[in-house]
């Protein structure tokens, strides 16, 4: 059965950070793309980065390009976003996603239950 | 950034009735596009990929169709349990932003 365990949400002041983590498990990890989503309560979802299955192929919404960074550890079958500079408008659940194929350009079939993040002061 | 839009915002259908809903991207993204079901409290759920490829598990009310800009998700006969909101996503190679819809509830007429 595939599971996806996020972790490390929680209040956080702006211009802080915070990093995230994501435990895979019940398939091959390193042979799909992973993704984060988001979604604000309330609102609808927005997708914030992916991966390709060997790290060789990231991208990022426009909203968090230069703030966030994603990365994989394949040995440890874990994904990470790195959040730094948090504004009020990053508060949301995130959600870690596995993509249906190994590259980047691919759906997402499977989701954990999230973490939220709380930006407030 | 190619954005998707969705048409209408709330669809209201009685339980049998076909419901359709559409999805338009700002450009082209090939058959690269997915739609999603959320209900509340719960993460999303892959119902369609590739435009028309029924995701694993998914009942054959479900279809997609449409290709470059225009997509339509058909729900051919509307149970109880298919009242959610329906999410498009395109996630075309370039440029690697994957961007959603902002939804289409569908509810109880």
């Amino acid at each position: 059965e595939v599971q996806l365990v996020e972790s490390g949400g929680g209040l956080v002041q702006p211009g802080r950070s915070l990093r995230l983590s994501c435990a895979a498990s019940g398939f091959t990890f390193d042979d799909y793309a992973m993704h984060w989503v988001r979604q604000a309560p309330g609102k609808g979802l927005e997708w914030v980065s992916g991966i390709s299955w060997n790290s060789g192929s990231i991208g990022y919404a426009d909203s968090v390009k230069g703030r966030f960074t994603i990365s994989r550890d394949n040995a440890k079958n874990s994904l990470y976003l790195q959040m730094n500079s948090l504004r009020a408008e990053d508060m949301a659940l995130y959600y870690c996603a596995k993509g249906t194929g190994w590259e980047l350009s691919s759906a997402t079939d499977y989701w954990g239950q999230g973490t939220l993040v709380t930006v407030s002061s | 950034e190619i954005v998707m839009t969705q048409s209408p915002a709330t669809l209201s259908v009685s339980p049998g009735e076909r419901a359709t809903l559409s999805c338009r991207a700002s450009q082209s993204v090939s058959s690269n596009l997915a739609w999603y079901q959320q209900k509340p409290g719960q993460a999303p759920r892959l119902l369609i990929y590739g435009a028309s490829t029924r995701a694993t598990g998914i009942p054959a009310r479900f279809s997609g169709s449409g290709s470059g800009t225009e997509f339509t998700l058909t729900i051919s006969s509307l149970q109880s349990e298919d009242f959610a909101v329906y999410y498009c996503q395109q996630y075309n190679n370039w440029p690697p932003k994957f961007t959603f819809g902002p939804g289409t509830k569908v509810d109880i007429k």
